[in-house]
């Protein structure tokens, strides 16, 4: 099993580009979440989905948008990248809401 | 809002000594979760420890927890070069919210 995994593992966009993140699970699980992190700051929930075709809001979803057409995967688009998004993006997944969950590598992304 | 706050921010131990990072938090949860991660890496996951649960042990982890001052506390005995990495507690009742980390240095 891949567990969690996330594509690219870097990018670097100028001011206006947009660009989807995408996050793949094998594990069959129904959550699955996007965070970023800031040095500092934690982990930020961004947007998040409990099952396929599901999508809310998180702690931070401006400037974002996310997709799960599928249940394994779950895409974070962004529209028009701003500087401020320049940061490191996790995928999670989990079997239940508040169970342990499996985190994929990280993407870094860098806005100029 | 219901994120856990770790305490210390940063901590330096020597190889062999205790670890203790605590966490607290504002709001009822169903669990807090454990997680260490490695510079440059996901978060893993290390305990989860219920709402109805005073103490657990995974290994040289010891996690408790007491709900009505809100806090949790990690104990990592016998630490060795490699528990060096950032810890954090994520608080959960519908979904999990992390603080913002203890940063662990073991130094050998």
């Amino acid at each position: 099993n891949a567990g969690v995994t996330q594509t690219p593992k870097f990018r670097v966009l100028k001011t206006g580009q947009s660009m989807t993140l995408l996050c793949a699970q094998d594990m069959n699980h129904e959550y699955m979440y996007w965070y970023r992190q800031d040095p500092g700051m934690g982990l930020r929930l961004i947007h998040y989905s409990v099952g396929e075709g599901t999508t809310a809001k998180g702690e931070v979803p401006d400037g974002y948008n996310v997709s799960r057409l599928k249940k394994q995967n779950f895409l974070l688009g962004l529209e028009s990248a701003a500087p401020s998004q320049t940061s490191v993006y996790f995928c999670a997944s989990t079997d239940l809401g508040d169970n342990e969950q499996f985190f994929g590598p990280g993407t870094r992304l860098t806005v100029l | 809002s219901q994120q856990g706050e770790e305490d210390p921010q940063a901590l330096s131990i020597q190889e062999g000594e205790n670890a203790t990072m605590n966490c607290s938090y504002k709001t009822s949860i169903n669990n807090l979760q454990w997680y260490r991660q490695n510079s440059g890496r996901g978060l893993v996951h290390l305990i989860l420890i219920r709402s109805n649960e005073r103490e657990k042990h995974s290994g040289r982890l010891r996690v408790t927890l007491d709900t009505s001052k809100k806090s949790s506390s990690l104990l990592i005995t016998a630490s060795r070069a490699a528990d060096t990495a950032s810890y954090f507690c994520g608080t959960s009742y519908d979904k999990v919210i992390f603080g913002p980390g203890t940063s662990l240095s073991v130094i050998p």
